[in-house]
């Protein structure tokens, strides 16, 4: 086990919805990224939180955003849902230290949309 | 973008058999990265390579980082059931500061019995 925990594990909602995952980092971890795995693909990154604050960002609309709190937890938000956002959404966290940092994952929220 | 491509896609082999797959990049990495996924699970890191033409084990495991530095392999000695699963590649991109992950497409691995 990785340390990282994610809720709920699975999620049904229906098309133009919002919806928000949780993830909590693994002990002593101040970075937290979010990635979205369809169905036979690897994962996709979506956005990347350190200090409380967005450090990078994939190629996702703006419907997709996030928040990282002061003991490091983070939540992805989705707006406005389509059938296409039906995915597992991992996160990982780590530590920003060196540069070579290791992202611990998550087992995942698995988020159909109807 | 970058693109990471994984090779075979899928494997189906028999227990105690050595697997071989491997990653190619059309563009380099200054680390490559392997990991393990089980169903209903998040990816695991099996393997981390930091340098060009480095060979690094962890127990059967063995991963290769290429000279162009734009590919990587994996090899399973003596398969055993539990390492069935897909294997993913990695790299890291440094972006503004952040290590966002790209993923290949992932090898599948079944033991037949």
């Amino acid at each position: 086990e990785t340390g990282v925990t994610q809720s709920p594990t699975h999620l049904i909602k229906t098309r133009g919805q919002q919806v928000t995952l949780r993830c909590s980092s693994q002990s002593g971890h101040n970075t937290v990224s979010w990635y979205q795995q369809a169905l036979g693909q690897g994962p996709q990154f979506i956005f990347q939180y350190y200090r409380e604050e967005e450090n990078g960002r994939g190629n996702f609309p703006p419907r997709f955003s996030g928040l990282q709190f002061p003991n490091y937890s983070s939540e992805l938000n989705v707006n406005a849902l389509e059938l296409d956002d039906s995915a597992l959404y991992l996160c990982a966290s780590s530590l920003w230290a060196s540069g070579q940092e290791t992202q611990y994952f998550g087992p995942g929220t698995r988020l159909l949309v109807l | 973008g970058q693109q990471l491509n994984q090779s075979p896609q899928s494997m189906f082999i028999q227990e105690g058999e050595d697997v071989s797959m491997n990653c190619t990049s059309s563009s380099i990495f200054n680390t490559w990265l392997w990991y393990k996924q089980d169903p209903g699970e998040g990816p695991v890191l099996l393997i981390a390579l930091y340098k060009a033409g480095e060979l690094t084990s962890n127990g059967r495991l063995t991963a290769q980082f290429g000279i162009t530095r734009k590919d990587s392999f994996l090899n399973i000695s003596a398969s055993i059931p539990s390492d069935v699963g897909i294997y993913f590649c990695a790299g890291p991109s440094f972006n503004f500061g952040n290590e966002k992950l790209t993923f290949g497409t992932g090898t599948r691995l079944t033991i037949i019995p």
